[in-house]
């Protein structure tokens, strides 16, 4: 089975821009969850979607949203991007049964200047 | 909601000693706890994992011990190798919410 993919591996973006992030998760798995990782601050929930809904939303503010499509494929949007969101951006997906193991992508290193 | 907290923060051994990372967590509804290792510039990838029904679980040179009264579980490497240098996070997670709450991360250095 393939693993979770993240595109793109690396951006740079300016302050005031906007970014979309995607995800696609392992081949039947219908939960997909975003993770911010900063260095010091571990990694910080961002949200969960399953079957196209939102389930779990994490203490983010307004400008990160996400959507999960048909095929469980996710994508995180990140507007008015600000200096303090340079950071790896992780996703991670499940079958999204209760208790089951997550299984991370590479990762986005997204860059604010 | 649920707050890990995880220690040391860095830990260097020889190699061949052991290293113990612990974690607290607060909500005594969590129920599930997995252990990942992150090498530098790569994905975290899970080691371990334990139920709240079972004490201590043991895979090769990695194990995990868990006092659910205490709330507190901890990752032991044994006969630690260069290899095993990295950071490891904790995390816990509560069934009914499908949420996981990481501790911060401890980077774990073996000299050889």
């Amino acid at each position: 089975k393939a693993g979770v993919t993240q595109t793109p591996r690396y951006l740079i973006k300016t302050r005031g821009q906007q970014v979309t992030l995607s995800c696609s998760p392992i081949s039947g798995h219908r939960s997909v969850s975003w993770y911010q990782q900063t260095p010091g601050q571990g990694l910080q929930f961002l949200f969960e979607y399953f079957s196209e809904t939102q389930r779990n939303k994490g203490n983010f503010p307004g400008r990160f949203s996400g959507r999960q499509f048909s095929n469980s494929r996710s994508e995180m949007n990140v507007s008015t991007l600000e200096l303090g969101d340079s950071a790896l951006y992780l996703c991670a997906s499940r079958t999204g049964e209760l208790g089951n193991e997550q299984f991370f992508g590479p990762g986005t290193r997204l860059t604010v200047l | 909601g649920e707050n890990v907290e995880q220690h040391p923060s860095t830990l260097s051994v020889q190699e061949g000693d052991s290293a113990v990372i612990k974690c607290t967590y607060s909500d005594s509804a969590s129920n599930y706890f997995p252990w990942y290792k992150q090498e530098l510039g790569k994905r975290p990838q899970l080691i371990i994992d334990i139920r709240s029904n079972v004490g201590e679980k043991k895979d090769q040179r990695i194990a995990v011990t868990l006092n659910k009264t205490a709330k507190h579980f901890s990752l032991h490497i044994t006969e630690t190798q260069p290899e095993d240098s990295a950071v490891y996070f904790c995390a816990a997670s509560i069934n009914s919410r499908n949420q996981f709450y990481f501790g911060t991360g401890t980077s774990l250095t073996v000299i050889p």
